[in-house]
């Protein structure tokens, strides 16, 4: 069974701040990870993904996230809050890539 | 143009009436989806289709019906509306060229219930 794990439903940071989304997966295989951001009234847009070519993945818009098998985390990161950043972000787990399984979501506050 | 269009954007409807919603995609992908977004619960699963063919169940089917007209079309019905089917509505679609690809979502539909 798969399933991810989104710690805290909202965040806030002041714009120029370190941005720290956390996501634990749950996973019966190696995973594949997905980060989406969903900015008000659009669909979900893919940040990026890990599919086990590199732990790090670099994704759109100065995003990154690290994969840690030993943690069962895949925490997005921004080392610069940007007002633009403001959004929902969703962490997403597949196996097969059949289905794919999405966490709650994190809203994300930038503060001027 | 957009590559997964959904119509209509946004509907209010009553208690016990047919709805259907859908989904059209220009990306050429075998797979495409229905989820629904609520709020604090993020999204759940409700049919997905790998082609034209192929339908099945996901995570909250009950209350909810698909059509696969054709591989660029996917429709979602509600045979008899209710009040906790109100939520915002998305399609999506994924390519199948691998394990680890990622979905390409619509712009959703925001059903009102009453």
């Amino acid at each position: 069974a798969q399933s991810v794990t989104q710690l805290g439903s909202h965040v806030s940071v002041s714009e120029g701040a370190l941005v720290l989304l956390r996501c634990n997966y749950s996973s019966s295989v190696p995973p594949y990870l997905f980060w989406y951001v969903q900015y008000p009234n659009q669909g979900l847009q893919l940040l990026l993904k890990y599919t086990s070519a590199a732990t790090l993945v670099k994704g759109i818009n100065g995003f990154e996230a690290e994969f840690k098998k030993s943690e069962t985390s895949f925490h997005l990161t921004k080392p610069s809050a940007h007002m633009s950043d403001a959004a929902e972000y969703f962490c997403a787990v597949s196996d097969t890539g059949n289905q794919f399984y999405f966490g709650t979501g994190t809203s994300l506050t930038v503060i001027p | 143009d957009a590559d997964v269009t959904q119509t209509p954007r946004n509907r209010i409807t009553k208690t016990g009436k047919r709805i259907m919603l859908e989904c059209s995609q220009t990306k050429g992908h075998d797979r495409m989806y229905w989820y629904r977004q609520d709020p604090g619960l993020g999204l759940r699963l409700i049919y997905y289709s790998f082609d034209v063919k192929d339908i099945n169940k996901g995570e909250i089917s009950d209350g909810y019906s698909v059509s696969r007209q054709a591989q660029a079309k996917f429709s979602l019905s509600l045979e008899s509306a209710i009040p906790n089917q109100t939520a915002l509505y998305f399609c999506a679609t994924s390519g199948t060229s691998g394990r680890f690809n990622e979905q390409f979502f619509g712009p959703g539909t925001r059903l009102t219930v009453l």
